[in-house]
C-alpha cells in the first residue's frame, strides 16, 4: 500500500523567511500528488497539484512544489512567508493510469507557525 | 454554490450511543470519503464510495458504517461509540478522475465522553 511521509511535524519562521516543506511517497508507479492547506478552523483546501508535465508546479498564494521522481519527493516551497500562512499543510498522493478508481492518501501533516 | 455540507457541526455522545454524520454534495461528484482527523496522525479515510452503490473499507473502518444513499448523499454512522472514536470527521467529494482535488466539508467535532 502506499504511504506518504512529511518528516516536519512543527516548523516556526518569521516573516520574509522562505518555506520547503518535505512529502515523500512510497509508490513506485505513477501517481498524482497533491498539497492541502488546512487555516486554523477551516476545512482543507487545495493548494496545488502535480499529475503530469513540468515537475515544478505552482499553486495558490505564491506555493509552488517540485516532483522529484527519482527522490519520490513532492516538497512544497514558499520563497517568503506571511503571518497569513500559519496553517497545517498535508501532502497526499493518489495512484495514476486507468487502473480505475484509486483513493487520495496524505499525510500526517505539518503545522507552519509563522511569527510576526 | 454550498459544495460539500457535513451535519451536524458538534455533538457530544456518551460511550454506546449511536449516532449518523450526514454528508451532501451538490457538484455532481461520483466519489465520496469520510475522513477522520487526529493530532499527530493527520486524516486517515474511514471508507469511501467510487460511484453511487458502492462503498469500501479505508484505512480505519472498525466501529463505523457508511451509506451512500444516492449520488449527492454519504453518511457516516457510529453504533456504538467508543472515546476511541473522539475526532474531528471530514467528508469530501471529487470526480472520479484522479486528477480531481478533493473538495472537503467544514467537519464535524464529536467528542464520546
Amino acid at each position: 500500500a502506499q504511504s506518504v511521509s512529511q518528516h516536519n511535524h512543527h516548523v516556526i519562521l518569521s516573516e520574509a523567511a522562505s518555506l520547503e516543506l518535505g512529502c515523500n511517497y512510497s509508490y513506485g508507479g505513477t501517481v498524482n500528488l497533491f498539497w492541502y492547506v488546512q487555516y486554523p478552523g477551516q476545512h482543507l483546501q487545495l493548494l496545488l497539484k502535480y499529475f503530469s508535465g513540468d515537475p515544478l508546479v505552482k499553486g495558490i498564494k505564491g506555493f509552488e512544489a517540485e516532483f522529484i521522481k527519482s527522490k519520490f519527493s513532492f516538497n512544497l516551497r514558499k520563497p517568503s512567508v506571511q503571518w497569513s500562512d500559519t496553517a497545517e499543510y498535508f501532502c497526499a498522493v493518489s495512484r495514476s493510469g486507468n487502473t480505475g478508481f484509486q483513493k487520495l492518501v496524505f499525510g500526517t501533516g505539518t503545522r507552519l507557525l509563522v511569527s510576526p | 454554490n454550498a459544495g460539500v455540507t457535513q451535519t451536524p457541526k458538534f455533538q457530544v455522545l456518551k460511550t454506546g450511543q449511536s449516532m449518523t454524520l450526514q454528508c451532501a454534495q451538490d457538484m455532481n461528484h461520483n466519489s465520496m470519503y469520510w475522513y477522520r482527523q487526529d493530532p499527530g496522525m493527520g486524516l486517515r479515510l474511514i471508507y469511501y464510495s467510487a460511484s453511487e452503490g458502492t462503498t469500501d473499507k479505508g484505512e480505519v473502518p472498525n466501529g463505523y458504517n457508511v451509506s451512500r444513499l444516492n449520488k449527492r448523499e454519504f453518511s457516516l454512522r457510529l453504533e456504538s461509540a467508543a472515546p476511541s472514536q473522539t475526532s474531528v470527521y471530514f467528508c469530501a467529494s471529487r470526480t472520479n478522475s484522479n486528477t480531481g482535488e478533493l473538495f472537503f466539508g467544514e467537519g464535524s467535532r464529536l467528542t464520546v465522553l
